[in-house]
């Protein structure tokens, strides 16, 4: 079965750039999603078809996805964007999920 | 608005069979390229895709958990249920319900854009 592999954690300073990374078998010939999902609270998408961003999610916020890894790019990090993040991809008509991603802001 | 809003039984005992039902709103099931998919995540852990449904009535399963479950939906009542059968303590977790969208008139590639706040199911004798 088709896996996605993320790191489990990733740390940022506020006011700079964060990278989470997403990794699969020729992901960048799938297209990827991104959800953030904050404590105890249901996910939200910020990123689809790699690079779209849904309306009301800040220009902060953009993806990338080529070989085999998508990536999720926060620019200006802020405090509120310190969640869980998850990748997503479509294999065969079914969703795939990475293991999450936790962005530390300090 | 989209909105749906997920519903179930708090506490399942082992081998039993889970019934939840996801209510929607500010769209209907029998709008031209439409979906909903369930997807579950047990505490601290990942989120897990389960099954999804379109307004064609096309389905589909996770490979994993296939044999056990069973999507479907009522259009009149808006609503999509998910059976789930021979539960067990690992199925402990929070069930999401989520909107469907497509990206194209042909649906080539769709996407889950608007989830429900979820229901957390314990399963427990």
């Amino acid at each position: 079965s088709y896996e996605l592999t993320q790191p489990p954690s990733v740390s940022v300073s506020p006011g700079n750039t964060a990278s989470i990374t997403c990794s699969g078998d020729k992901l960048g010939d799938k297209y990827a999603c991104w959800y953030q999902q904050r404590p105890g609270q249901s996910p939200v998408l910020v990123i689809y078809q790699d690079d779209k961003r849904p309306s009301g999610i800040p220009e902060r916020f953009s993806g990338s996805n080529s070989g085999n890894t998508a990536t999720l790019t926060i620019s200006g990090t802020q405090a509120t964007d310190e969640a869980d993040y998850h990748c997503q991809a479509w294999d065969s008509r079914t969703a795939v999920f990475g293991g999450g991603t936790k962005l530390t802001v300090l | 608005q989209v909105t749906l809003k997920e519903s179930g039984p708090v506490l399942v005992k082992p081998t039993e069979t889970l019934t939840l039902t996801c209510t929607v709103s500010g769209f209907s099931l029998s709008s031209a390229r439409v979906g909903v998919s369930w997807i579950r995540q047990p505490p601290g852990k990942a989120l897990e895709w389960l099954a999804h449904i379109f307004s064609n009535d096309d389905k589909s399963y996770s490979t994993s958990l296939k044999s056990r479950l069973t999507i479907s939906k009522d259009t009149s009542k808006s609503q999509v249920l998910l059976t789930m059968t021979n539960m067990d303590p690992v199925d402990t977790a929070t069930y999401y319900c989520a909107h469907i969208s497509c990206s194209s008139a042909t649906c080539t590639y769709y996407y889950m854009d608007v989830w429900g706040r979820g229901t957390t199911v314990t399963v427990s004798s």
